[in-house]
């Protein structure tokens, strides 16, 4: 079955520092997403992405994060200067035809600010 | 902003037990998508549903969806190791447009043990 991948699994910084994680859609894929999840807790949704801008944004997507798609498979996520509170894991996803459909996640990428 | 709630937060049975966990939303949903998550992986979709009142079953897995599409079910008839990990319910809201978030409940956590 074909996967959304991501890079990379783990991922250590500063606090302050800029961070880009990175991530592979599935290749017939239009809609791509960004979701996180603190320790133990639930999977939440940060960003929706179609037809290169951004559909929807929570209140967690400040102005601080920053998605975009450089070329026609990376899909990424950019954090300039990030916070301890950011530390969680970040999943990328994707669907071909976006509403009511199922998301495909990548395996995570494990941010930790220190 | 909508809530996904589900209940129990946590459930340890016996292998061989069955197993419930409940999902309410605060509004009226578009549809419902259960997702598993193993320790230390991502999330895997399970099934979907869209109508008041649905049914559907896979294998040892049952999943309703309640006539006012505000509620939804799963059940797991006699549980086994393999059924170990959190499972979300997941929820589009009504008629939101294209590449619409996915608002994810808080996730029942089972553990199995034999």
């Amino acid at each position: 079955e074909p996967e959304v991948t991501q890079t990379p699994s783990h991922q250590v910084t500063q606090m302050g520092q800029e961070v880009i994680l990175r991530c592979v859609p599935i290749s017939n894929h239009l809609y791509f997403y960004w979701y996180r999840q603190i320790l133990g807790q639930k999977v939440e949704f940060l960003v929706s992405f179609y037809n290169n801008e951004i559909s929807e944004k929570s209140e967690i997507f400040d102005d601080q994060f920053s998605v975009e798609r450089p070329d026609g498979s990376n899909f990424t996520l950019k954090i300039r200067s990030t916070k301890l509170e950011d530390s969680a894991m970040y999943f990328c996803a994707s669907t071909e035809f976006g509403t009511n459909e199922k998301l495909f996640f990548g395996s995570g990428t494990q941010l930790s600010v220190l | 902003g909508q809530q996904v709630m589900q209940i129990p937060q946590y459930q340890h049975v016996q292998e061989g037990e069955d197993f419930t966990t409940y999902c309410n939303s605060s509004t009226t949903l578009s549809n419902i998508q259960w997702y598993k998550q193993r320790p230390g992986g991502h999330p895997v979709f399970l099934i979907q549903l869209v109508k008041s009142g649905e049914v559907k079953k896979q294998k040892r897995l049952t999943f309703q969806f309640g006539e006012a599409k505000k509620n939804s079910s799963l059940h797991i008839t006699a549980t086994q190791t393999t059924d170990v990990g959190t499972y979300f319910c997941a929820a589009h809201q009504l008629n939101t447009g294209t590449a619409s978030k996915l608002t994810f409940g808080t996730g029942t956590r089972l553990q199995v043990t034999l």
